[in-house]
């Protein structure tokens, strides 16, 4: 069975400073998809970043960007200029390719982040 | 778009009583999942439909449990009789579709507190 691993259950960062949350993963599967959400103390699960297995290039989208190394099946989240807002817990999930049930969302047990002014 | 819709947003009840939780996903996505949280166990899969016909309730806990979708815009889970353990928070979640780097999209979730 797959399973998602963050081996850190808090990290603190100084605002404007640059922190990078690990994850690491186990699957056989090559086809898969991993992705990080961030859930603020509003509870509300938002989707901060995603990567295609099959993609060598790390996906990044503004301060936030990904290294992912898959031989290592590690998918580590880099977020720079730490902002008051990006305080949150932040989880890792994966999620196989094609159909079937194992296709659904596996998450880690998440990374509280605070942040310091 | 209003996001997928979950509701109560908070829900106290006491043990041994029926509670009923409500979601409507966005409209168009065909794949609605619902997922518990808790401090010990982290976010669990309970169940998922696709095209309103449940597909997967393996992660259902006890037959106290039970999901329904009687539409594409609308999803209820039940508990009858609620017990202080089944107290977390649940979360509702859509999709358009399963495979591919397509996310899901949460609702805010309902916290269950049995007393």
């Amino acid at each position: 069975a797959q399973t998602v691993t963050q081996s850190q259950p808090e990290m603190s960062v100084q605002e404007a400073e640059t922190v990078t949350l690990s994850c690491t993963y186990d699957t056989s599967e090559s086809d898969y998809y991993l992705f990080w959400y961030k859930q603020p103390p509003s509870r509300q699960m938002i989707l901060v970043i995603r990567q295609e297995a099959y993609k060598q290039q790390n996906a990044t989208e503004n301060r936030f960007s990904v290294n992912f190394q898959k031989a290592a099946k590690s998918f580590s989240l880099k977020i720079s200029d730490s902002q008051l807002g990006d305080a949150a817990m932040y989880f890792c999930a994966y999620r196989k390719g094609g159909g079937g049930s194992q296709g659904n969302l596996i998450f880690g047990k998440g990374t509280k982040l605070s942040v310091k002014p | 778009d209003a996001g997928v819709i979950q509701s109560p947003r908070h829900e106290v009840t006491e043990m041994g009583q029926e509670v009923t939780l409500r979601c409507k996903p966005i409209s168009g996505h065909d794949y609605l999942f619902w997922y518990r949280q808790t401090m010990m166990r982290g976010l669990e899969l309970l169940i998922y439909f696709n095209n309103n016909v449940p597909i997967d309730d393996s992660g259902m806990p006890e037959d106290r449990f039970s999901a329904k979708m009687p539409n594409a815009s609308f999803s209820t889970l039940k508990i009858q009789p609620s017990e202080p353990r089944d107290s977390a928070v649940y979360f509702c979640a859509s999709s358009l579709r399963r495979v591919g780097n397509y996310g899901y999209t949460f609702g805010s979730g309902t916290r269950l507190t049995v007393v």
